[in-house]
């Protein structure tokens, strides 16, 4: 079945502790991005990728790092500068261009820190 | 600043009755606007979109009416269903699509009552 993978669903860190979250696709898609879900804010974009080795900082892009080495693969690092990253954060993906631009999500990351 | 507005967090209507979602977009280069659906700890799933060429969508229950003077579109439901309770968001992209970057508003939380 094509979809979206996020990996894991629940996770705890410790403060002052990097953390990765993966997020892997099979749609052939070319466009990749991260959302971050705060309770009444909506949907907030993080980072998004247009192509491989190539992205762009979103609305909240502080404290958080990306990588897009690979189509299938666009893994978020929640990195200790980020001051209140306990949050839900969810990865989708889209076709880029072309005027459609409906996007798939994965279930989601809850991100706790303790 | 908040490009794309949903300014009721929440609505209750009866099972059977209609409802109607809305949403206020600012920026006047947004030109394809789609409606998602999500439940608590899912990511969210796609419902309807339509491209600013147009002003009326449907899908089945699912209408999706835009005014592009006022900046306004709403989402109809009828005849709801207690299925139907979740949070909509209401999203937009820019740049005609070409970016595939989804602006979405903060959510609407509907409780569809036996």
């Amino acid at each position: 079945d094509g979809g979206i993978t996020q990996s894991p669903k629940y996770l705890f860190r410790k403060e002052g502790q990097n953390v990765t979250l993966s997020c892997e696709q099979n749609l052939n898609h070319d466009a990749m991005y991260w959302y971050r879900q705060d309770p009444g804010q909506g949907l907030r974009l993080i980072y998004y990728s247009q192509i491989v080795n190539d992205f762009q900082k979103g609305d909240i892009a502080e404290g958080y790092s990306v990588s897009r080495e690979k189509k299938e693969s666009f893994p978020l690092t929640v990195t200790s500068a980020q001051k209140n990253p306990t949050a839900f954060y969810l990865c989708a993906s889209s076709m880029a261009g072309g005027g459609r631009t409906e996007a798939f999500f994965g279930q989601g990351t809850r991100l706790t820190v303790v | 600043d908040q490009q794309v507005k949903q300014n009721s967090p929440s609505l209750s209507v009866q099972e059977g009755r209609i409802s109607i979602l809305n949403c206020d977009y600012t920026n006047s280069m947004f030109d394809y606007f789609l409606w998602y659906k999500k439940y608590p700890a899912e990511g969210p799933t796609f419902l309807i979109s339509i491209s600013s060429i147009k002003d009326k969508n449907e899908d089945g229950r699912f209408t999706v009416f835009l005014n592009k003077s006022a900046k306004h579109l709403s989402l109809h439901i009828v005849p709801s269903q207690p299925g139907d309770s979740a949070v909509y968001f209401c999203a937009a992209s820019d740049k005609g699509g070409n970016t595939g970057k989804l602006i979405f508003g903060q959510g609407t939380t509907l409780q569809v009552k036996p």
